[in-house]
């Protein structure tokens, strides 16, 4: 199994620019989970999808953060328009279920500028 | 409010020693809890789990110790290697059944 995969590994963008982070999960992989990673926060969630349906978006920062999952095997973070205080590392995991162990992508590293 | 906090954020240690990493969780009510390793660069890896049910665990040189009453969680890393440098996660699934993570603590070996 290649894991969960994201897409871009690296984005820099200028601030007020549209950006899409793109994420696979795990085949058979029910439940899939967007976090943020900076120092000053460590790592922190952001929204889940249980079977391709929004659970809870109560981390998302503010309404300039949408997530989507239109199929089992595709998800995406938008953030429109982008800030500086946006910069960070962005993962997606995915699990079996809600509550079973999360697999973890490599990241999107955001710098917005 | 919930929190998963580790009191020390650097550990360093000699290589071949044994290593051991402190986690206090604060939700009394949390019955699953995780260990993840994030190495530089990377997304965080799961080690290990342990449930409520359980006070111990082992896996391929570590060991997960649960101890309920003082709500402390541990990870014990045995014949510690470079390749264990990476910052260390506890966490645990709260009520609403999310997975709350701590901030970390920094290994680092020294061959």
């Amino acid at each position: 199994d290649a894991g969960v995969i994201q897409s871009p590994r690296h984005e820099v963008t200028e601030m007020g620019q549209e950006v899409t982070l793109r994420c696979k999960p795990i085949s058979g992989h029910n439940s899939l989970f967007w976090y943020r990673q900076t120092m000053m926060r460590g790592l922190e969630l952001l929204i889940y999808f249980n079977n391709n349906v929004p659970i809870d978006d109560s981390g998302m920062p503010e309404d300039r953060f949408s997530a989507k999952m239109p199929n089992a095997s595709f998800s995406t973070l938008k953030i429109q328009p982008s800030e500086p205080r946006d910069s960070a590392v962005y993962f997606c995991a995915s699990s079996l279920s809600q509550k079973t162990e999360q697999y973890f992508g490599p990241g999107t590293r955001l710098t917005v500028t | 409010g919930e929190s998963v906090g580790l009191h020390l954020p650097t550990l360093s240690v000699q290589e071949g020693d044994n290593s051991i990493i402190n986690c206090a969780y604060s939700n009394s009510a949390s019955d699953y809890f995780i260990w993840y390793k994030q190495e530089s660069g990377k997304g965080p890896q799961f080690i290990i789990d342990i449930r409520s049910n359980m006070d111990k665990r082992q896996g391929q040189r570590v060991t997960v110790l649960l101890n309920k009453t003082v709500k402390h969680l541990s990870l014990q890393i045995a014949a510690t290697q470079p390749g264990d440098s990476a910052v260390y996660f506890c966490a645990e699934f709260n009520q609403g059944g999310k997975l709350i993570f701590g901030q970390g603590t920094e290994l680092s070996v020294k061959p």
